[in-house]
């Protein structure tokens, strides 16, 4: 079935510096999400691209989608302690289901 | 407005129970979605409803079963509980479907722990 990985697992920086997470599917995908889990809590969808190529920007997050829609990545400007958690992408696997990524927890150094 | 409400929160049960767990989706919403949470595992689809129809089951026993009412709550039940179904349960509406443009709403997840 489609798998979607996402690298690396773990990632722990110093505040102010920048975070990226990449997100690949084995197959070609209609469009991604991206969710934040901070700890203790659950998912919440900050965005879904859908173009090829198509980059978007959420302040201090820039989000791309590959230009073979097969890859995706989330990049983090000057991190802040609010940006903890554990970030996941998500592709459609089917019919009204999407398949995660297994995430990447972010921790940060203040 | 509301958001998407689980209960309980949290639950203990002993292997060999049975549990069902309660999803109440944002006002409007219809599709309703159920994910398992664990360390090992991520996030994994356990099923989808809408208009109170599963639309798509994941690749879990027959053990997991859900429906969803004419009020677009949905409920979710495990029967003869193993200690490998301790996790996060997730449900997650959505407007139409996820795959519609739309991403989901999570809520806060029920704990569930067999002990």
């Amino acid at each position: 079935g489609q798998q979607v990985m996402q690298i690396p697992q773990y990632q722990h920086v110093q505040e102010g510096e920048d975070f990226t997470t990449y997100c690949n599917s084995s197959t070609t995908l209609s469009n991604i999400q991206w969710y934040k889990q901070r700890p203790g809590g659950h998912p919440v969808f900050l965005i879904q691209l859908v173009k090829s190529g198509e980059v978007k920007k959420q302040k201090r997050l820039t989000f791309q989608f590959g230009e073979a829609k097969k890859n995706s990545s989330l990049h983090i400007t000057a991190t802040q302690t609010t940006d903890v958690g554990t970030y996941f992408c998500a592709g459609p696997g089917g019919a009204q289901k999407l398949v995660f990524g297994q995430g990447t927890r972010l921790t940060i150094n203040p | 407005k509301a958001g998407v409400t689980q209960t309980p929160r949290y639950l203990i049960k002993t292997r060999g129970q049975q549990v069902t767990l309660s999803c109440s989706p944002i006002s409007g919403h219809r599709s309703v979605s159920w994910y398992q949470q664990t360390p090992g595992q991520g996030l994994q689809f356990l099923f989808e409803y809408f208009s109170e129809t599963q639309r798509n089951k994941g690749n879990f026993p027959g053990r997991f079963s859900g429906r969803q009412f004419s009020n677009s709550r949905s409920e979710m039940n495990v029967s003869t509980l193993e200690l490998g179904d301790s996790a996060l349960y997730l449900c997650a509406s959505s407007l139409v479907s996820v795959s519609a443009n739309y991403g989901y709403t999570f809520g806060s997840g029920t704990r569930l722990t067999v002990v």
